[in-house]
Parts: structure tokens; C-alpha cells; sequence
């Protein structure tokens, strides 16, 4: 199975502020990544897919980037809306596996 | 608008039985593979479970493998979960979701149902 790992589990950020989130795969998913946000109580979200494709709806200020084993998502000029935890999650072959998530905080 | 709305979810003894439903409307279901993934309490997202567009390729976690079945009725645009020999560690949010493209397996889900609880307890 592919493991997935992220980086860091947690941070803390004001708005405004441009953010990195890194997710590393246990072996090449080629561009089969993708990422979701999840806010309390509520479903996750698609929100980036095949690494850098940008769901409909999804501001422009959300970027992907990355192939083979390593993947970043970035948020430029972070929003309250943006307070959340991502996850990373590989579509490249079963078990479709989820990374343990990025709590994204208000500083 | 696209909709999934899963339901079945109770309170259940270790070794006990279940069967998740999740109903969809707003677009073609045939044409949409499907998954089942799951969220414990506080915890992460777990993927659970696939079937096809057509139901003809299933696959599982290896922590549900032999115990669960998907299946779907596409007259009935509704996809299933049988759930046997229920463990504590099985307790969870269960949410029905699909794969964002038609007629592929492979790529991200959306959207995803509110999901339904699954709680087995003695």
C-alpha cells in the first residue's frame, strides 16, 4: 500500500499570510494527488486534484504543485474561510490512502 | 445540484451487522464511480471501499476486506455498504462520495455526502 505522509501537522497563521503544506508519497503517484479541506463538523471538500487542478469554485489564491513522491499545496493571502484541516490523499491505485491531515489555526 | 445523502447509521453490538444506503440525485449515477470513506471520531479520513460505474470492479481496505461488501443499484441510483462482524475499531462517520470524472476510478472525489454515524458499542 502507499503510505502518505504530511507536513506539519499543524500551524498557526494570520490572515493575510501565504502558507505551505507538504505531503509526501511512499512511492510515485505520478500526478494522481489530490487535496481536501475539511472544516469541523462538516464534509471534506475537493478542492485541488491531479496535483494541481483547481476544483470549480475554488479561489485562486489555492495552488498545487509537485509529481513522483512530492507535493505541495500552497495558500496565498490566507482567508478566515481558509482556517481548516487539509488532507493530501493519492488517486494512483487501491487503497486510495488519505495523509493524517494539516490543522491549518488562526495564530 | 448534485446530491448524496447516506443513511443507516446506528448503534450496534461488536460482531453485529449493518447496511449503509446513499442515495444520489442531480446527475447521471451509472456513470460515476463510487467510494465509501470513513472518519472516526477525531481522527483522520480512511478510505474504505470502490465499486465501478457499472459495479463490475470493486476493491477494499485491508481493514474491512472479507467483512464488507459495496454493491449499487443503478436503476435506483443508490449505492450500499454491507457491514458484517462489526469491530469497536469500525466506529465511525461513514460518508458516500464519487470520483470527480465519469467512468474512471482514479481521480479525487466530489462532492461528499454530511455522512451517517456508525457506532458499535456493547
Amino acid at each position: 500500500d502507499i503510505q502518505m505522509t504530511q507536513s506539519p501537522s499543524s500551524l498557526s497563521a494570520s490572515v493575510g499570510d501565504r502558507i505551505t503544506i507538504t505531503c509526501r508519497a511512499s512511492q510515485t503517484i505520478s500526478s494522481y494527488l489530490n487535496w481536501y479541506q475539511q472544516k469541523p463538523r462538516k464534509a471534506p471538500k475537493l478542492v485541488i486534484h491531479a496535483t494541481s487542478t483547481l476544483q470549480r469554485g475554488v479561489p485562486s489564491r489555492f495552488s498545487g504543485s509537485g509529481s513522483g513522491t512530492d507535493f505541495t499545496l500552497t495558500i496565498t493571502s490566507l482567508q478566515p474561510e481558509d482556517f481548516a484541516t487539509y488532507y493530501c490523499q493519492q488517486s494512483y491505485a487501491s487503497p486510495f490512502t488519505f495523509g493524517p491531515g494539516t490543522k491549518v489555526d488562526i495564530k | 445540484e448534485v446530491r448524496l445523502v447516506e443513511s443507516g447509521g446506528v448503534v450496534v453490538q461488536p460482531g453485529g451487522s449493518l447496511r449503509l444506503s446513499c442515495a444520489a440525485s442531480g446527475f447521471t449515477f451509472d456513470k460515476y464511480t463510487m467510494h465509501w470513506v470513513r472518519q472516526a471520531p477525531g481522527k483522520g479520513l480512511e478510505w474504505v471501499s470502490v465499486i465501478s460505474w457499472d459495479g463490475s470492479t470493486t476493491y477494499y481496505a485491508d481493514s474491512v476486506k472479507g467483512r464488507f461488501t459495496v454493491s449499487r443499484d443503478n436503476s435506483k441510483n443508490s449505492l450500499f455498504l454491507q457491514m458484517n462482524s462489526l469491530r469497536t475499531e469500525d466506529t465511525a462517520f461513514y460518508y458516500c462520495t464519487r470520483t470527480d470524472h465519469v467512468m474512471i476510478i482514479y481521480g479525487g472525489f466530489d462532492p461528499w455526502g454530511l455522512g451517517t454515524l456508525v457506532t458499535v458499542s456493547s
